[in-house]
């Protein structure tokens, strides 16, 4: 079975650009959530989407976004990109049909903002 | 704001030892905790998932406890190998939300 995928897997912007990251899900797996990590910080929760609904959304500015395919793709947008913005962006999928399902994590998409 | 915390940040074992560490979390609220295992230019990697009060979950050398009434699991490595170094990460689900909040992780190194 196919794992997560995410593309691009890296990525070189300046401040001000908007950007879209991909993410593929385990094949049967519903639910896709995002994380950032960023230098001495842990991973923290984005977004999580299911059934192309955003069920629950982390303490992020407007600025990122996402959304779901029927599919369950899913993508992330950031607008008008800052310094901070520069990170390594996870997905991963589960089942996700009892909570406490195990994720399944991609390689991530490493963003540098110049 | 919900804290998970993780303790040491990193350790550093020889090889053949035994090392544990641990993860604090609310203990209001309990649904699940994960612990997961990334090593260096992957991605990372479940290892358990532990949901009741008492759980203990094994795997090959790797092991976990969980308290949810203190609000603490312990992840025990019995017999480090250089393939065991790795960050070890847990996360808290509270009950309602659909979402891991992470701990920052231990660095573990485990020196030949």
């Amino acid at each position: 079975k196919a794992g997560v995928t995410q593309t691009p897997r890296y990525l070189i912007k300046t401040r001000g650009q908007q950007v879209t990251l991909s993410c593929s899900p385990i094949s049967g797996h519903r639910s896709v959530s995002w994380y950032q990590q960023t230098p001495g910080q842990g991973l923290q929760f984005l977004f999580e989407y299911f059934s192309e609904t955003q069920r629950n959304k982390g303490n992020f500015p407007g600025r990122f976004s996402g959304r779901q395919f029927s599919n369950s793709r899913s993508e992330m947008n950031v607008s008008t990109l800052e310094l901070g913005d520069s990170a390594l962006y996870l997905c991963a999928s589960s089942l996700w049909d009892r909570v406490v399902d195990e994720q399944f994590f991609g390689p991530g998409t490493r963003l540098t903002v110049l | 704001i919900l804290n998970v915390e993780q303790s040491p940040q990193s350790l550093h074992v020889q090889e053949g030892d035994s090392t544990n560490f641990t993860c604090s979390f609310p203990s209001s609220n309990f649904y699940a905790l994960h612990w997961y295992r990334w090593e260096t230019a992957k991605s990372p990697e479940a290892l358990f998932v532990m949901t009741l009060n008492g759980d203990e979950k094994k795997k090959g050398r790797i092991s976990a406890t969980l308290n949810t009434k203190e609000g603490y699991s312990y992840l025990y490595i019995k017999g480090s190998q250089p393939e065991d170094s790795a960050t070890y990460l847990c996360a808290f689900i509270i009950q309602g939300a659909q979402k891991l909040v992470f701990g920052q992780g231990t660095r573990l190194t485990i020196n030949p």
